[in-house]
Parts: structure tokens; sequence; C-alpha cells
């Protein structure tokens, strides 16, 4: 069963920083790529960014690029999302998702961990 | 403005078919895979529609997605309570380098 665990949300003031993580179990993890998407509250879905299997390949939407980090650690099969200079426009429920077969198909997600910008 | 568009709300009664459309552009849908997706209240996303019409195993059939030039269309026939939630269509865009979703259509069944 594939499983989607993230994990690393939290209140923060603008500016500051959060590191994001997601678990998951179930699948061949370096084969697939891997999304970050958020949910601002009562809001619709924005894709966040992207990263190959094997890492070489990173996709960051504009909103994010330059301030948030994408990465992998294959060996333990984890997503994780840096998340620097952070706004309250930032704040959002934070979804990892597994890419197949393509983007933009996004065929598990987690749950969703929330990350609130505020002072 | 919005790279893809949806309606804001669409509606039907049990039974019926309803149709949620979804609008870009040649460097999006034009020339991309779309992908369907259902949202219920307070629940993740879940994938319904991948490369434009093919469903993952478990999705009921009553859910058919299509695609022609810059518009796509999700259908859902023989509607079910259970199908009230939010949908959003999604595509990568070849000029701004990204996956976009478009801003989401609530279906309420009346």
């Amino acid at each position: 069963e594939v499983q989607l665990l993230e994990s690393g949300g939290g209140l923060v003031q603008p500016g500051g920083s959060l590191r994001l993580s997601c678990a998951t179990s179930g699948f061949t993890f370096y084969t697939y790529a891997m999304t970050w998407v958020r949910q601002a509250p009562g809001k619709g879905l924005e894709w966040v960014s992207t990263i190959s299997g094997s890492s070489d390949a990173t996709y960051y939407a504009d909103s994010v690029k330059g301030r948030f980090t994408i990465s992998r650690d294959n060996s333990e099969n984890t997503l994780y999302l840096q998340m620097n200079s952070l706004r309250a426009e930032d704040t959002a429920v934070y979804y990892c998702a597994k890419v197949s077969p393509s983007l933009p198909s996004l065929n598990y997600w987690g749950q969703g961990t929330l990350v609130t910008v505020s002072s | 403005q919005s790279v893809v568009t949806q309606p804001p709300s669409a509606s039907g009664t049990p039974g019926q078919k309803v149709t949620i459309s979804c609008s870009g552009g040649s460097s999006n849908i034009g020339s991309n895979y779309v992908c369907w997706y259902q949202q219920l209240p307070g629940t993740a996303p879940k994938l319904l529609i991948y490369k434009n019409d093919q469903r993952p195993s478990g999705v009921p059939d009553r859910f058919s997605g299509s695609k022609s030039g810059t518009s796509a269309s999700l259908a859902i026939s023989g509607l079910r309570s259970e199908d009230e939630a939010d949908y959003y269509c999604a595509t990568w865009d070849d000029n701004l380098r990204g996956v976009f979703f478009g801003g989401g259509t609530k279906l309420t069944v009346l």
C-alpha cells in the first residue's frame, strides 16, 4: 500500500524558515518524480515544485522560485521542501504527491501539513 | 488572469449527467495532457482522470474525460450525492514551464 506522510508544518513568523518532510512507503521511491502542491485556506490547488527520481531535474512555481528548495533522500524514501523567506501568502496546507505516469498526473497524495506564516 | 479556466460552480440532480469544462491555450491544454482531480471536503485531492481520458483503477466509469483543441471536459454521469466535491483540471504549460491547476469547480448535487 502506497503511503505518503507529511510533517514539519506549523506556525512561523514572516521571513522565517521551515522544512517539510514527506515520508513514503509502498513503492520504489527512487523511480518516481515527486511533487509538492499547496492549498491556501478556502482556495484552490497550486503546484509548488517537482523533483525527478534521481534529483537531476527540479521545477518551481514562479511564486516560490529562489525561496523554496525541493530535495529528496532516496536512501530514506523521503521528500523534502526547504522554505525560506516565508511570507503570509505562503500560508497553506502543503501536500506531497507521487507523479505517475508523468506530470501533471499525481496518483497518490499525502494528507497534508498546515503551514501558517504570521506574526 | 489564470492560465487554465474552469467555471466556479456546477450542479445537477441525482442520476443526471454533468459536464465541467476546462479552457486553456496552445501552450498548455493545446499541447499537453490534462488531468482531473476530485477533492471531497476536508480531504486530499484524488486523481480521477489522467492523459486526457484515462481512468486510474478504482475510479468508476461514470467519470470520463475528453480533450479537444485547447479545451477539456470532465463528464459525470449517473450523478450521486457522494459526487458533491470540488473538481480541478491540471496541465503543463510549455512557455511557463510549470503545472497549472484550474481554479476549481464546486459541484452541488441538488
